[in-house]
């Protein structure tokens, strides 16, 4: 079945540590995103991708980044520059031509929680 | 901000009743989306509704849009306790991509 796989499903950082969280789409799908989730909280989009090797900043950029050399494959890095990484990471992805983005529904994966110990 | 506000923030309600939450949203839209978040796990797509439609159904879900009170309703008939999630909408704008809402959580009780 195609979707989107998430890993690790918990993710635990030292103060000072880059991690990286995985997000793999099997739905070949254009467009890639990455969203933060804080506890109580709506969806804050960290980045986006509408094709490989491309890239844009969302709202919440800073302390992150993140690549896209394949199309199925979207890893975001919590780098040690992110002071509050501790929050629930979404990946998510669609279809729809670049620029109109919100043509289409968006399919999640199951996330990755993140705490800084 | 072309953020959608969810209406209300909880709400509470037995089985078999019906649940509705509102989205209301400030700039023109494409169109308005629904997702459903279970506590822990990712958001799953419910309906899309474009800018030129005022009515969509899905099983028990309907969906209204009103663009001159720019807002939207979401309807769950007969809920069920499987229900209980977080439901959120997401506007697709004239931005390139969607914007969510801070969510609705919504408790089925036996």
């Amino acid at each position: 079945d195609g979707g989107i796989t998430q890993s690790p499903k918990y993710l635990f950082r030292k103060e000072g540590q880059n991690v990286t969280l995985s997000c793999e789409q099997n739905l070949n799908h254009d467009a890639m995103y990455w969203y933060r989730q804080d506890p109580g909280q709506g969806l804050r989009l960290i980045y986006y991708s509408q094709i490989v090797n491309d890239f844009q900043k969302g709202d919440i950029a800073e302390g992150y980044s993140v690549s896209r050399e394949k199309k199925e494959s979207f890893p975001l890095t919590v780098t040690s520059a992110q002071k509050n990484p501790t929050a629930f990471y979404l990946c998510a992805s669609s279809k729809g031509p670049q620029g109109a983005l919100w043509n289409y529904g968006y399919t999640f994966g199951s996330g990755t929680r993140l705490t800084v110990v | 901000s072309q953020q959608g506000e969810e209406d209300p923030q909880a709400l509470s309600i037995q089985e078999g009743e019906n649940a509705t939450m509102n989205c209301s949203y400030k700039t023109s839209i494409n169109n308005l989306q629904w997702y459903r978040q279970n506590s822990g796990r990712g958001l799953v797509h419910l309906i899309l509704i474009r800018s030129n439609e005022r009515e969509k159904h899905s099983g028990r879900l309907r969906v209204t849009l009103d663009t001159s009170k720019k807002s939207s309703s979401l309807l769950i008939t007969a809920s069920r306790a499987a229900d209980t999630a977080s439901y959120f909408c997401a506007i697709g704008g004239t931005a390139s991509k969607l914007t969510f809402g801070t969510g609705t959580r919504l408790q089925v009780t036996l």
